[in-house]
């Protein structure tokens, strides 16, 4: 059954360091999107990605984060300069059209120390 | 704003002892309500998706089922392995997923 990979499971960085988070989503799927859990807190919604552009973002979405399909099986999030407050598990998702189900990968555990 | 709101927050069964999680939410146009599971330190993985209110879904031990204002996911003789975070979410007429804080299931053999 396919499914969304996301590399690496947990990433350690330093505060203002940059970082770049990893998706290979499903393949005929054409909507792609990140999401954030902070520890005990709700999945939230960063960005979502469709035709080679953003098609939708949340405010914490800001000028920090960028996306980017660099070939046609990958998506990655880029957070410029992290902040202590970025720490959370970062999920990839996909789905075949807006309005279906979205399929989760396993997430990205990010420690921003 | 759209809003979602799961109860309770935590639910402990005996195994075999059948229970039902509810989700409210407020939301501009619903295209649709999704349930997800999820594992400790892993990613939600797909349960039901409901469209329109009236509709039912089941699989297993679950069956969720959606009104104009809120979803139930009833759960019957559940097992110990049945233990997880129980996820809602909806979507409006955005892209966007609003997930609720979810209901933590523990099922004690």
């Amino acid at each position: 059954e396919p499914e969304v990979t996301q590399t690496p499971s947990h990433q350690v960085t330093q505060m203002g360091q940059e970082v770049i988070l990893r998706c290979v989503p499903i393949s005929n799927h054409l909507y792609f999107y990140w999401y954030r859990q902070i520890l005990g807190q709700k999945v939230e919604f960063l960005v979502s990605f469709y035709n080679n552009e953003i098609s939708e973002k949340s405010e914490i979405f800001d000028d920090q984060f960028s996306v980017e399909r660099p070939d046609g099986s990958n998506f990655t999030l880029k957070i410029r300069s992290t902040k202590l407050e970025d720490s959370a598990m970062y999920f990839c998702a996909s789905s075949r059209w807006t309005g279906e189900v979205q399929y989760f990968g396993p997430g990205t555990r990010l420690t921003v120390t | 704003e759209d809003q979602v709101t799961q109860s309770p927050e935590a639910l402990r069964l005996q195994e075999g002892e059948s229970s039902s999680l509810n989700c409210s939410y407020t939301v501009s146009g619903l295209r649709g309500l999704f349930w997800y599971r999820q594992d400790p330190g892993k990613g939600p993985e797909f349960l039901f998706t409901l469209y329109s209110a009236g509709e039912e879904k089941e699989k297993e031990r679950l069956k969720a089922t959606l009104t104009k204002k809120e979803s139930f996911l009833h759960i019957t003789a559940p097992k110990p392995e049945d233990s997880a975070t129980y996820l809602c979410a909806v979507q409006g007429t955005g892209n966007q997923f609003y997930f609720g804080t979810g209901t933590s299931l523990t099922v004690i053999p």
